[in-house]
């Protein structure tokens, strides 16, 4: 079994829609990540927590906003989103944030813009 | 130049062969390499990693990493349809503090 669990794991929402990613880790890892992955593509990263604090952005829209209320709980808001923001999203955790390739990925959850 | 290349496949290999993967990147100053694998609609999940030049083996698992070339690869002994999956290189580039990923390479191996 992960120990990075995503909720909800399918999810089909319009573009007019507000919904919301959960992931929840308890290996007591440091960071956490949003990955965005496409077929047939690798994983793009989205953001990086770090301490709880927002540490990368890799210049993500403004329509996914993530949150991070504790060290185990990572958040993605979703607004007006497009079609081609239909991807798999995943999670990831590890021990720090900095110069470590150990990610430790949930099992996803694949969105589906309509 | 992509900063990591892989050999995007598909690469099929009969049960029993070895299975060899391979990755090349760009900077030189790299230091950490790791091999994730993907099975078809599922996440990727960490199997190797490597830091120094050399070989690591862990089952029947083989990592390489010549520094000096800018290459790793991996090697998988004793193929298994159940080893069919994508491969992923991921290297911690020095420009970059995070992981950097190869595009994958797609391998079926053939009961």
């Amino acid at each position: 079994d992960t120990e990075v669990t995503q909720t909800p794991k399918h999810l089909v929402m319009g573009m007019t829609n507000k919904k919301s990613l959960k992931c929840e880790q308890h290996m007591g890892h440091r960071a956490m990540y949003w990955y965005k992955q496409k077929a047939k593509k690798p994983p793009e990263l989205m953001f990086v927590y770090s301490y709880e604090k927002l540490s990368i952005n890799e210049s993500v829209p403004s329509r996914f906003s993530p949150e991070c209320p504790n060290s185990s709980l990572l958040n993605l808001h979703l607004h007006a989103l497009q079609p081609e923001d239909s991807a798999l999203y995943l999670c990831a955790s590890s021990p720090s944030w900095r110069d470590t390739g150990e990610l430790f990925f949930g099992e996803g959850s694949r969105l589906t813009v309509l | 130049q992509k900063e990591v290349e892989q050999n995007s496949g598909p690469l099929s290999v009969p049960e029993g062969a070895i299975a060899s993967l391979n990755c090349t990147y760009s900077d030189r100053g790299s230091q950490s390499f790791f091999w994730y694998r993907q099975y078809s609609g599922k996440s990727p999940e960490l199997i190797m990693f490597i830091y120094s030049n050399g070989d690591k083996e862990d089952g029947r698992f083989t990592a390489q990493l010549n520094k000096a070339s800018q290459y790793v690869s991996l090697l998988i002994r004793d193929s298994q349809p159940s080893d069919s999956a994508t491969y992923l290189c991921a290297v911690l580039l020095r420009s970059a503090r995070q992981l950097t990923f190869g595009s994958g390479t797609q391998l079926t191996v053939l009961p």
